[in-house]
């Protein structure tokens, strides 16, 4: 079965330093897609990025980049120079398509708390 | 403005109420989804449409019924639900399995005294 896991439940981080969340994923699908996004307060879950699993290419987008390595199936987030506007829940998941559809199996999140 | 809209924002029930959730997507997504998120649990798919048609079912109780008239409404009417079902239901929305990932409303939060 598709598992992802953020075994980080909390991280509480002064503003400006760096900070790398982690996420580990099970799968036995030769083809997946891994998935990135962030829940601010307001409850809706922001889009970050998507991984295809033949790519594992590392990605930079500003502060924010992303290490894929799939010899350990982990796809690690980190945040250069965070900010208070970081703070958020962050949740990595991973695709498994169905029917015309996809189903997207969901870490527990990683609760982010930037301090000024 | 994120695409998918829920209604309302908070709800507070009585576990005799019936109630509905209204999800809306102006995206032209095929799929829509529910999901449920409770406190100290990874999202939880509760189920998938796709063109209308109900795909997946996750094992929901029968006091959740799902309705999707088309393909950019989605509706989940909620009776005789129990305490443990307070939560934070999601409604999202994607294109077939472009797996660009799914967009997201910003979800009902949901009381149930």
């Amino acid at each position: 079965a598709q598992k992802v896991t953020q075994a980080q439940t909390e991280i509480s981080v002064v503003e400006k330093e760096d900070v790398t969340l982690d996420c580990v994923y099970e799968t036995r699908d030769t083809t997946y897609y891994l998935f990135w996004y962030k829940q601010p307060p307001s409850g809706e879950l922001v889009f970050l990025i998507r991984r295809n699993s033949f790519d594992e290419q590392n990605e930079i987008s500003g502060r924010y980049s992303w290490n894929f390595q799939k010899s350990t199936s982990s796809f690690n987030f980190t945040i250069t120079a965070s900010q208070v506007v970081d703070s958020a829940v962050y949740f990595c998941a991973l695709s498994e398509a169905i029917q015309g559809a996809q189903k997207l199996v969901f870490g527990q999140g990683t609760r982010l708390t930037i301090n000024p | 403005e994120t695409g998918v809209t829920q209604t309302p924002r908070h709800l507070v029930m009585g576990m005799t109420n019936k109630k509905s959730l209204k999800c809306e997507q102006h995206l032209g997504h095929n799929a829509m989804y529910w999901y449920k998120q409770s406190a100290k649990k990874p999202l939880e798919l509760m189920f998938v449409y796709n063109f209308k048609e109900q795909t997946e079912n996750n094992s929901v109780p029968s006091r959740f019924s799902p309705e999707c008239p088309n393909s950019s409404h989605l509706f989940l009417h909620l009776h005789t639900l129990q305490p443990e079902d307070s939560a934070l239901y999601l409604c999202a929305s994607s294109q077939g399995q472009a797996v660009y990932g799914y967009t997201f409303g910003s979800g009902t939060r949901l009381t149930v005294v």
